[in-house]
């Protein structure tokens, strides 16, 4: 079965660190890679995705993330973050059918 | 496009009462998803549809739970009798068709506090 690991389940950070946030899928095929950002008090909304093509995607707000294959990783960055950045950040994978499986998210919180 | 519509936004109920909860999806959009949200399980999947027929319900904790789509513009999750282990924000996502089918739009959710 296919399983979402994010490494951290909270970060803290200062304004203009960097931010890597770490994240492993369980699934030998061809995979559909997201991540996912939830402002506080907020739903859910599509930060970037993967298809296929380049393996290093660019999304909303300075974020992106790559994809290495080998590793089945598809880990989250942005060089400078900012307090807005504050949110719970999801991976999650789907084989191409319906089902998206999400990992438990990670907190990040960025200090003013 | 409003986007995906749930309502309520919040209810509050007392232990043994029905509560239903309603979701509109995207215009257009073919599959639709029920979670549910709370601290110590993260989001789970309860249920999902597509073109109104009802995919996976394996992630429908038990019996108490009920989910219908009687066609592509409205969706119920029903809990009955409501507990208080009930509580969570219960979100609704829909999915277009084709390529993109797999990226997911979210409603504001229903916050669920069963007393």
């Amino acid at each position: 079965a296919q399983s979402v690991s994010q490494h951290n389940h909270h970060v803290i950070l200062s304004e203009a660190a960097s931010l890597e946030l770490g994240c492993n899928y369980s699934y030998g095929g061809t995979v559909n890679l997201f991540w996912y950002v939830q402002y506080p008090g907020q739903h859910l909304q599509l930060l970037l995705k993967y298809f296929s093509g380049d393996p290093l995607v660019k999304g909303i707000k300075g974020f992106e993330a790559e994809f290495i294959k080998s590793k089945f990783s598809f880990n989250l960055r942005k060089p400078s973050v900012q307090w807005s950045d504050t949110a719970e950040y999801f991976c999650a994978v789907a084989d191409g059918g319906f089902k998206t499986i999400f990992g438990a998210g990670t907190r990040l919180f960025v200090k003013a | 496009d409003a986007g995906v519509i749930q309502s309520p936004r919040h209810e509050v109920t007392e232990m043994g009462q029905e509560v239903t909860l309603r979701c509109k999806p995207i215009s257009g959009h073919n599959s639709l998803f029920w979670y549910r949200q709370t601290m110590m399980r993260g989001l789970e999947l309860l249920i999902y549809f597509n073109n109104n027929v009802p995919i996976d319900d394996s992630g429908m904790p038990e019996d108490r739970f009920s989910a219908k789509m009687p066609n592509a513009s409205f969706s119920t999750l029903k809990i009955q009798p409501s507990e208080p282990r009930d509580s969570a924000v219960y979100f609704c996502a829909s999915s277009p068709g084709g390529l993109s089918k797999n990226i997911q739009y979210f409603g504001a959710g229903t916050r669920l506090s069963v007393l």
